[in-house]
């Protein structure tokens, strides 16, 4: 099992160019989310998804894009890249299996992908 | 906003000693913690969970204890090795109608001494 897989792992953008990171998980997850880590700051959710075909705004969504044609695959977009989207990315996946009315909170994450705006 | 954070940014530990890491909430609203494990150059990952309804869990050498009165959790690790240094980070689960949603403390990094 390959778990979660993103890639590219490394891109260097100029200010207002586009790229999309890929994002895809063989574990037959409903929930996809897209973070952000800087140096300093816990993770920051930008965007999620809760089943094929939906997707939600997180925390941090403003700048970003996001599509989930697919289960398997979650898409982060930047239309018009800017310096302060410089960060590492990562995807992860939960099953969020409910026993009662709690959900468990295990995610599975990919290795991050090293994003830097010039 | 209400926000998860830690007490120390960086705990360094002497090999084969324990290590106890610290991290405030202020949501009284959150049912559910979770600690993860973050090494250089990969994705966190998933250490242990603890419910709103309990006040500790113990997995394979880390316990977590959670005080809902003084909003306040930890994680211990018994006889610290080489292999746990890594950024610890807990978060908070918030239910915002049927969805949840993970708030992430800063992280504390731990350092082991040989």
């Amino acid at each position: 099992n390959a778990g979660v897989t993103q890639t590219p792992k490394f891109r260097v953008l100029k200010t207002g160019q586009s790229m999309t990171l890929l994002c895809a998980q063989d574990m037959n997850h409903e929930y996809m989310y897209w973070y952000r880590q800087d140096p300093g700051m816990g993770l920051r959710l930008i965007h999620y998804s809760v089943g094929e075909g939906t997707t939600a705004k997180g925390e941090v969504p403003d700048g970003y894009n996001v599509s989930r044609l697919k289960k398997q695959n979650f898409l982060l977009g930047l239309e018009s890249a800017a310096p302060s989207q410089t960060s590492v990315y990562f995807c992860a996946s939960s099953y969020w299996e409910k026993i009662g009315s709690w959900g468990t909170g295990e995610l599975f994450f990919g290795e991050g992908s090293r994003l830097t705006v010039l | 906003g209400e926000s998860v954070g830690l007490h120390l940014p960086t705990l360094s530990v002497q090999e084969g000693d324990n290590s106890i890491i610290n991290c405030a909430y202020s949501n009284s609203a959150s049912d559910y913690f979770i600690w993860y494990k973050q090494e250089s150059g990969k994705g966190p990952q998933f250490i242990i969970d603890i419910r709103s309804n309990m006040d500790k869990r113990q997995g394979q050498r880390v316990t977590v204890l959670l005080n809902k009165t003084v909003k306040h959790l930890s994680l211990q690790i018994a006889a610290t090795q080489p292999g746990d240094s890594a950024v610890y980070f807990c978060a908070e689960n918030i239910r915002s109608g049927s969805n949840y949603q993970l708030i992430w403390g800063a992280g504390t990094k731990l350092i082991i001494k040989p």
